[in-house]
């Protein structure tokens, strides 16, 4: 069955750049995604990327998709305290079929 | 808009008792879902809805009930609490790849 694979827990210091990284194992999967959920609060969009893409860049964050590895990764520049929380990675076959979420990795940012 | 509403915020029930968890979205989306979030287990699918009139099992949905009520809400009752269930509930709609989510219902069942 489908899995999608994240690290649970990944500190770093306020103005360095975080890395987190997500498997997956469906090589069907066309849409990756990648959530972030603040303490008390739902889970929202950051960015996503369509498998036909290498990379996606939007301001701070930079998505990876290795295909071939079936490895995706987030890369947060210049990371902020406000950027301390859990972020999931997703994956679906299409854009209208359900998600399969990771477990979520705990961001913490620490001044 | 309101986006994605959930009550209540909170629950506590005694093992056995019934509740009804509450979603309403004022987005018009066609699909709605509602999941489960446990530590260490991330987001898991209990029901979906990808239309008015129709709703679908997920991963996890023994005992829990949905009623796609119209286009806007789409419910969830617990018919005999367990202590299994003690969660956080979240309820999405989806319009194309992006779901939205509600803020979640904390719910405790001892």
């Amino acid at each position: 069955g489908e899995d999608v694979e994240q690290s649970l827990f990944l500190s770093v210091r306020e103005g360095d750049s975080s890395v987190i990284n997500c498997t997956y194992t469906d090589s069907s999967s066309t849409y990756l995604y990648w959530y972030k959920q603040e303490p008390g609060a739902g889970l929202q969009l950051l960015t996503y990327i369509f498998s036909n893409m290498d990379m996606k860049q939007d301001q701070r964050l930079t998505v990876l998709l290795n295909k071939k590895d079936k490895h995706l990764s987030l890369r947060i520049a210049d990371t902020q305290t406000g950027d301390s929380a859990i972020y999931f990675c997703a994956e679906s076959y299409s854009g209208y079929s359900t998600l399969t979420f990771g477990k979520g990795t705990m961001l913490l940012v620490s001044p | 808009n309101a986006g994605v509403t959930q009550t209540p915020k909170f629950q506590v029930l005694k093992t056995g008792q019934s509740m009804t968890l509450q979603c309403a979205q004022d987005m018009n989306h066609n699909s709605m879902y509602w999941y489960r979030q446990d530590p260490g287990m991330g987001l898991r699918l209990i029901y979906y809805s990808a239309s008015e009139g129709t709703t679908d099992k997920g991963e996890v949905p023994n005992g829990y009930n949905v009623s796609r009520l119209n286009k806007r809400e789409f419910s969830l009752r617990l018919e005999s609490a367990a202590p299994s269930q003690t969660s956080v509930y979240f309820c999405a709609s989806r319009h194309s790849y992006e779901q939205y989510f509600g803020p979640g219902t904390r719910l405790t069942v001892t």
